[in-house]
C-alpha cells in the first residue's frame, strides 16, 4: 500500500457526461500528479499540482481540469466525455522537497465511457 | 525530446533463472531513472531509482538495475526469478531540473510484461 488513495475504483458513465476523480496524497506529500493509462497511449502525464498551485501540464485535454485543495487532496474533472477517454487514471504524490523525490502511485480509477 | 524505450513487449523466463528487463533512455542533462511494477488491477509500485553514484542500484523484492551512461541504458535484473514476479514493468525517466523547466513529470516506457513460468 503506497499511502495514496483514489476514489472511486471504478466509474461507468455515458458519453457527454462529466465525472470527478478524487485523490488523497500520502501524509506529508505536497505534490500531486495525474496520469492516464490507456492501451493506445500508454502512461501519459496529465498535470501536476504543488501545494495548491498548478506546476506543470502535460497532455491534458481542455475538457479536463484539476485542482488541489488546502488539505492537499486533488480532484480531476473530466467533462464532455468521449469513448476514447476510457482509461485507468492514476494519481501519484511526492514530497517534492528535492527534485529527485520518488512518486508513489495510488491504485487508480478505471473509467469506462459507454 | 525525452523518451524511454522498452524494446521487449514480453519477457519469458523460467522460475529460478536470472531475468533482465531492458530499458534505454534519451534525455538532456543528467537522467533520473525509475522502475515501477504493475500487478493486475493494481497501481504502480516503486521498485528502485538511480539518481547518482553507484551504477548498480538495489531495490525492492530482490530487484536491481544497472545504469550505463555510455549505452544510455538502465536494465532491470534479478538473479533468480519467482512466479510471483510476473507483472508489467515500467521504466521511467525524469530529466534534470535545468533541462525540464522544473517539471517533475515522469516519462514512461511502454512497459514490458514479464512472465515467469514454473
Amino acid at each position: 500500500d503506497s499511502g495514496v488513495t483514489q476514489t472511486p475504483k471504478h466509474l461507468i458513465t455515458a458519453t457527454g457526461q462529466r465525472v470527478t476523480l478524487r485523490c488523497s496524497p500520502r501524509s506529508g506529500d505536497l505534490s500531486v500528479y495525474w496520469y492516464q493509462q490507456s492501451l493506445d497511449q500508454g502512461l501519459q502525464f496529465l498535470i501536476q499540482y504543488y501545494n495548491g498551485e498548478e506546476r506543470a501540464k502535460g497532455n491534458i485535454l481542455e475538457r479536463f481540469s484539476a485542482q488541489q485543495f488546502p488539505d492537499l487532496h486533488s480532484e480531476l474533472n473530466l467533462s464532455s466525455l468521449e469513448l476514447g477517454d476510457s482509461a485507468l487514471y492514476f494519481c501519484a504524490s511526492s514530497v517534492d522537497r528535492v527534485y529527485t523525490d520518488t512518486q508513489y502511485f495510488g491504485p487508480g480509477t478505471r473509467l469506462t465511457v459507454l | 525530446a525525452q523518451s524511454v524505450a522498452q524494446p521487449e513487449d514480453q519477457v519469458n523466463v523460467a522460475e529460478g533463472n536470472p531475468l533482465t528487463v531492458k530499458c534505454t533512455y534519451s534525455v538532456s542533462g543528467n537522467p533520473y531513472l525509475f522502475w515501477y511494477v504493475q500487478y493486475p488491477n493494481r497501481g504502480l509500485q516503486f521498485l528502485l531509482k538511480y539518481i547518482t553514484g553507484d551504477n548498480l542500484v538495489k531495490g525492492s523484492y530482490g530487484f536491481e538495475a544497472e545504469f550505463n551512461k555510455s549505452q544510455t541504458s538502465f536494465h532491470l535484473k534479478k538473479p533468480s526469478a519467482l512466479v510471483s514476479d510476473s507483472a508489467l514493468y515500467f521504466c521511467a525517466v525524469r530529466a534534470s531540473f535545468m533541462f525540464s523547466g522544473g517539471y517533475n513529470k515522469l516519462i514512461f516506457g511502454a512497459g514490458t510484461r514479464l512472465a515467469v513460468h514454473p
